[in-house]
């Protein structure tokens, strides 16, 4: 079965950091692009961040770029998301996602809560 | 950045009748690389629609995706209890990818 698992979560002060896990399992991990995609009821689904197969390609939405590293361990069929200078604004449920032919999302966890609040 | 602009917010449909969700892009989306998702509560979203029209695995034939360029749609047909939820498109362009705000599809 195709899974994914996300880890990592829980509250964190304003600038603080906080590193997100996600353990895929149930298909070749190498051979994706995986993302990180997060949701508030306010702003819904906003695309984070994603890195592709062998981690030698990473892209970011501009409101992340430079304080947040996306990373893989390809023995360990993990994907990570290090979140340095975290802000009220990164609140949010962050979800792992598995590329589907290329450009969508075709597997996704059940999601990791963050909250960043003093 | 493309932005994608989800109507109505609100669509109040009951069961057997069909659905038609809008979804339009600030500039043409490259190669109509645009997806449908579905959201229920609780839960991550599900691929639906994918390169504008194309039907995920294990999709049903009353969900069908249509448009290019900067206008597109989601059609439900003969619309099942189970299909309420929160509907989003999602498109891809020089490495990026967004979403629009979602369409939350009720039970009338």
């Amino acid at each position: 079965e195709v899974q994914l698992v996300e880890s990592g979560g829980g509250l964190v002060q304003p600038g603080g950091s906080l590193r997100l896990s996600c353990a895929a399992s149930g298909f070749t991990f190498t051979n994706y692009w995986m993302h990180w995609v997060r949701q508030t009821p306010e702003k819904g689904l906003v695309w984070v961040s994603r890195i592709n197969g062998d981690g030698s390609a990473t892209n970011y939405a501009d409101s992340v770029k430079g304080r947040f590293t996306i990373s893989r361990d390809n023995a360990k069929n993990t994907v990570y998301l290090q979140m340095n200078s975290l802000r009220v604004e990164d609140t949010a449920v962050y979800y792992c996602a598995r590329d589907q032919y290329y450009y969508y999302m075709g597997v996704w966890g059940k999601g990791t809560t963050v909250t960043v609040s003093s | 950045e493309v932005v994608l602009t989800q109507s109505p917010d609100t669509l109040s449909l009951s069961p057997g009748e069909t659905a038609t969700l809008s979804c339009r892009a600030s500039q043409s989306v490259s190669n109509n690389y645009l997806a449908w998702y579905q959201q229920k509560p609780g839960q991550a979203p599900r691929l639906l629609i994918y390169a504008a029209s194309s039907r995920a695995t294990g999709i049903p034939e009353r969900f069908s995706g249509s448009g290019s360029g900067t206008d597109f749609t989601l059609t439900i047909s003969r619309l099942e209890p189970e299909d309420f939820a929160v509907y989003y498109c999602q498109q891809y362009d020089s490495s990026f990818h967004t979403f629009g705000q979602g369409t939350k599809l009720e039970i009338k």
